[in-house]
């Protein structure tokens, strides 16, 4: 199975910041990676796919790059909104995994 | 508008059974691949099963490969999982998700969800 390990698993950072997480997979998945927002209480909600492919809906403060093993999501100008958690997830092969998921904490 | 519900969660005896079921509505059901993901209290996402658009293929996690098994019912618009062997680790909020492109198992990834049923095993 494929290991997929974000980092940091925690960040603290202030509105206005540019924040970058980052996701290594245990061996290549080519550019099959997205990342979701996820908000207490709520259902994931997809954010970028194929690794930097913006999702309709999301704000263009999020990017996403990385082929092969390394990727990383970034938000260009932190918000109140996105302090929340996110999850990277690769889809090149079954099984499917997810990282262990990174929370951005107000500093 | 796309919507996922699902049902089915409840408080079960470890080694006992439930039935777990994703009423879509909104799109063609029949076009897309289906998969369940789970979330353990206070933990990270884990895929759980996923099923081809046409239910032809099946793919789970191997954590519940031999309990669990997924199906679809065209005529229903429904998703389903069977959960049989249950077990606590299994204790999570059950989601049930859709794809993000049509007639195909692979490279398309979640793009819509429900918003979960919980299944809690107890020992």
């Amino acid at each position: 199975d494929i290991q997929m390990t974000q980092s940091p698993s925690t960040l603290s950072a202030s509105v206005g910041d540019r924040v970058t997480i980052t996701c290594r997979a245990s061996q290549s998945i080519s550019s099959w990676l997205a990342w979701y927002q996820q908000k207490p209480g709520k259902a994931p909600n997809l954010l970028i796919y194929k690794a930097s492919s913006l999702e309709s809906g999301v704000p263009s403060r999020f990017s996403g790059s990385g082929s092969g093993t390394d990727f990383t999501l970034t938000i260009s100008s932190l918000q109140p909104d996105d302090f929340t958690t996110y999850y990277c997830q690769q889809y090149n092969s079954y099984p499917w995994t997810f990282g262990q998921g990174t929370k951005v904490e107000i500093k | 508008q796309e919507q996922l519900v699902e049902s089915g969660g409840g408080v079960v005896q470890s080694g006992r059974s439930l039935r777990l079921s994703c009423e879509a509505s909104g799109f063609t059901f029949s076009n897309f691949a289906m998969h369940w993901v789970r979330q353990a209290p206070g933990k990270g996402l884990e895929w759980v099963a996923g099923i081809s658009y046409d239910g032809s293929h099946q793919y789970y996690a191997d954590s519940v490969k031999g309990r669990f098994t997924i199906s679809r019912d065209k005529s229903q618009n429904t998703l389903s999982l069977q959960m049989n062997s249950l077990r606590t680790e299994d204790t999570a909020l059950y989601y049930c998700a859709r794809v993000n492109g049509w007639y195909s198992d692979y490279y398309y990834t979640l793009n819509v969800w429900g918003q979960g049923t919980t299944v809690t095993v107890s020992s």
